[in-house]
């Protein structure tokens, strides 16, 4: 059964470091999605990503977070410029279509910000 | 904006014993309803979800769920519960009014003992 995969699977930085967060999404699936649990909180989204565009970002994506899909494989997840309150488990998702379709996801990164 | 509640946050079970896990969603809208579990070590796996039709939905591994609209609840039963069954479970939504957003709850962790 595809799957959703993520590399790495887990990342540690410095506070100020950029990082980047991989996910090949299942392979017939147009809609992609970034989400991410801080520990003890619950999943929240992030982003999603159709046609090469954002489609939706909530208020956690802000300008230091981007997504790329760079090639016809892969979608990344960018921070900049890392903070503390970055530490988390980031999950990359992918459907078909929206709404009224399911959400597959992948194992996470976890992301530690020392 | 919409929300989720799971209230149960810790459940211990003796294998055999039966399961009910809460799940409220506050949205007067159309809502598609998924409950997710994720296995120790392992990612987020769709348990069952409901769009539309028959609000009791049948799942895998034994798992149902039933919409109840007025009540704006889906909870998660099962009637005989397994060592396997430990887990974390989350109920998750997506509205009509989100595109295609997922809203998770805060999770339940499920132990049983053998």
């Amino acid at each position: 059964e595809p799957e959703v995969t993520q590399t790495p699977s887990h990342q540690v930085t410095q506070m100020g470091q950029e990082v980047i967060l991989r996910c090949v999404p299942i392979s017939n699936h147009l809609y992609f999605y970034w989400y991410r649990q801080i520990l003890g909180q619950k999943v929240e989204f992030l982003v999603s990503f159709y046609n090469n565009e954002i489609s939706e970002k909530s208020e956690i994506f802000d300008d230091q977070f981007s997504v790329e899909r760079p090639d016809g494989s892969n979608f990344t997840l960018k921070i900049r410029s890392t903070k503390l309150e970055d530490s988390a488990m980031y999950f990359c998702a992918s459907s078909e279509r929206v709404f009224t379709d399911t959400q597959y996801f992948g194992p996470g990164t976890r992301l530690t910000v020392l | 904006a919409q929300s989720v509640s799971q209230h149960n946050h810790h459940v211990i079970l003796s294998e055999a014993a039966s399961l009910e896990l809460g799940c409220n969603y506050s949205y007067g809208g159309t809502v598609n309803l998924f409950w997710y579990v994720q296995y120790p070590g392992q990612h987020l796996q769709l348990l069952l979800k409901y769009f539309s039709g028959d609000p009791l939905v049948k799942g895998i591994k034994g798992f149902e769920a039933e919409f109840i609209k007025s009540k704006f609840s889906f909870n998660l039963r099962k009637p005989s519960v397994q060592w396997s069954d430990t887990a974390e479970y989350f109920c998750a939504v997506i509205t009509n009014n989100a595109g295609n957003m997922l809203t998770f709850g805060g999770g339940t962790r499920l132990m049983v003992k053998p």
